[in-house]
């Protein structure tokens, strides 16, 4: 079974513009989480989807926003880049549904690191 | 504010030791826990999953969680230099699918 996906691999931005980073879970997983990680701040939770609904959301500004699609690959959007945005963006991939290990296990794709100039 | 606190490191052992990881967490709701290591430059990747009080082994790799302490442990056993990483632990609450990761532990295996 193929692992998460993502891409791309590497961006280099500059401040002001915009970025979509896509994911793609593994097959039949149908939450999709979003990470950034940053050396100084660790892994931060930005937001998590379910059947194309926002199910969690952490405490980032408006400028990061989501979207899931019916096949469960989601993408990321950042606008009005900042410098302070520069990071290693990952996502993750659960089955989602109900409670238990093998429902909430989350597997990372590779990330996709992001510069902003 | 629910947390997940680990001490950041950098732990050092000897290659063939035990390496020992702790993780405290805040939220008494966290039900299962969740250890992933990460290369450096790299994405995490899952070690152990662990739900219910006591022991789960897998392999050099045993956690172990006790929830009246709200701590869970990584101990890996003979220790090797490809064992150094950062490891991260996370809870999460069942049923709410929003993790709660720790800054992670740097393990230095010394050879």
């Amino acid at each position: 079974k193929a692992g998460v996906t993502q891409t791309p691999r590497y961006l280099i931005k500059t401040r002001g513009q915009q970025v979509t980073l896509s994911c793609s879970p593994i097959s039949g997983h149908r939450s999709v989480s979003w990470y950034q990680q940053t050396p100084g701040q660790g892994l931060q939770f930005l937001f998590e989807y379910f059947s194309e609904t926002q199910r969690n959301k952490g405490n980032f500004p408006g400028r990061f926003s989501g979207r899931q699609f019916s096949n469960s690959r989601s993408e990321m959007n950042v606008s009005t880049l900042e410098l302070g945005d520069s990071a290693l963006y990952l996502c993750a991939s659960s089955l989602g549904a109900g409670e238990g290990l093998l429902q909430e296990t989350q597997y990372f794709g590779p990330g996709t690191r992001l510069l902003v100039l | 504010q629910k947390e997940v606190e680990q001490n950041s490191g950098p732990l050092s052992v000897p290659e063939g030791a035990i390496a020992s990881l702790n993780c405290t967490y805040s939220d008494r709701g966290s039900q299962s826990f969740f250890w992933y290591r990460q290369y450096s430059g790299k994405s995490p990747e899952l070690i152990m999953s662990i739900y219910s009080n006591g022991d789960k082994e897998d392999g050099r790799f045993t956690a172990q969680l006790n929830k009246a302490s709200q701590y869970v442990s990584l101990l890996i056993r003979d220790s090797q230099p490809s064992d150094s990483a950062t490891y991260l632990c996370a809870g999460v609450t069942s049923g709410t699918y929003k993790y709660i990761f720790g800054t992670g532990t740097r393990l230095k295996v010394l050879a």
